[in-house]
């Protein structure tokens, strides 16, 4: 069974305090590892997808990394607007559905 | 664009009765999900369409729970004779291709049953 790990479970910054969540995955054949961002009372918002070990991409003052047995998401010099939950979840070979993490819950204060 | 649209955006109903939730996908989406969010847990995936079939309907939790899509668009997700562990959020997503791409997900249905 595929299984999604993240922390910390929830972590508070200051603004300009760079940091990184973990995302730990046992899966047997990924396809992909998506990030997202999800604020309170709204539904997840698709933030990156990884496909294969060494791949990164960025946006902004977000980082995602991937291994073959976790993901990072790197947040650097972050601002009180990155405050949110970030959800991880993963797609694997013969599964159409996306098996999610139970997320990070972010705080950034000035 | 329009995103995903879901309604009711809250619905509170009696232990019980039965309810109905909606989804109004991105046009163009072929794959359909409904997943399943309660306080302090993680997306729990429920069912998952392509076009108007259900190749995996593994993740409801009981024959109360039931989904149809009609014209390879709208979806419902109809649970009957409601329980107090139904109340949570119900999260609808749609994408234009099965196995790895990304979903794009609605503001989700807030269910409460008293």
């Amino acid at each position: 069974e595929d299984q999604v790990t993240q922390s910390p479970e929830a972590l508070r910054l200051q603004e300009g305090e760079s940091s990184s969540l973990n995302c730990s995955y046992t899966v047997s054949g990924l396809r992909g590892l998506f990030w997202y961002r999800q604020d309170p009372g709204k539904g997840p918002e698709f933030l990156f997808t990884l496909y294969s070990a060494g791949e990164e991409k960025e946006k902004e003052r977000l980082k995602a990394t991937l291994t073959k047995k976790e993901s990072f998401l790197h947040i650097t010099a972050p601002k009180p607007e990155d405050s949110a939950t970030y959800l991880c979840a993963v797609c694997t070979g013969t599964a159409s559905k996306l098996t999610f993490g139970t997320g990070t819950r972010l705080q950034v204060t000035l | 664009g329009a995103g995903v649209s879901q309604s009711p955006s809250n619905k509170v109903t009696e232990k019980g009765k039965d309810v109905e939730l909606r989804c109004d996908p991105i046009s163009g989406h072929t794959a359909l999900y409904w997943y399943r969010q309660s306080l302090g847990q993680g997306l729990e995936f429920l069912i998952y369409f392509q076009g108007n079939s259900a190749p995996d309907k593994s993740g409801l939790p009981s024959d109360r729970f039931s989904a149809e899509r009609t014209g390879g668009s709208v979806s419902t997700l109809t649970i009957q004779r409601t329980q107090q562990e139904d109340s949570a959020v119900y999260l609808c997503a749609s994408s234009p291709a099965p196995r790895g791409s990304p979903l794009h997900f609605g503001n989700g249905t807030r269910l409460t049953v008293t």
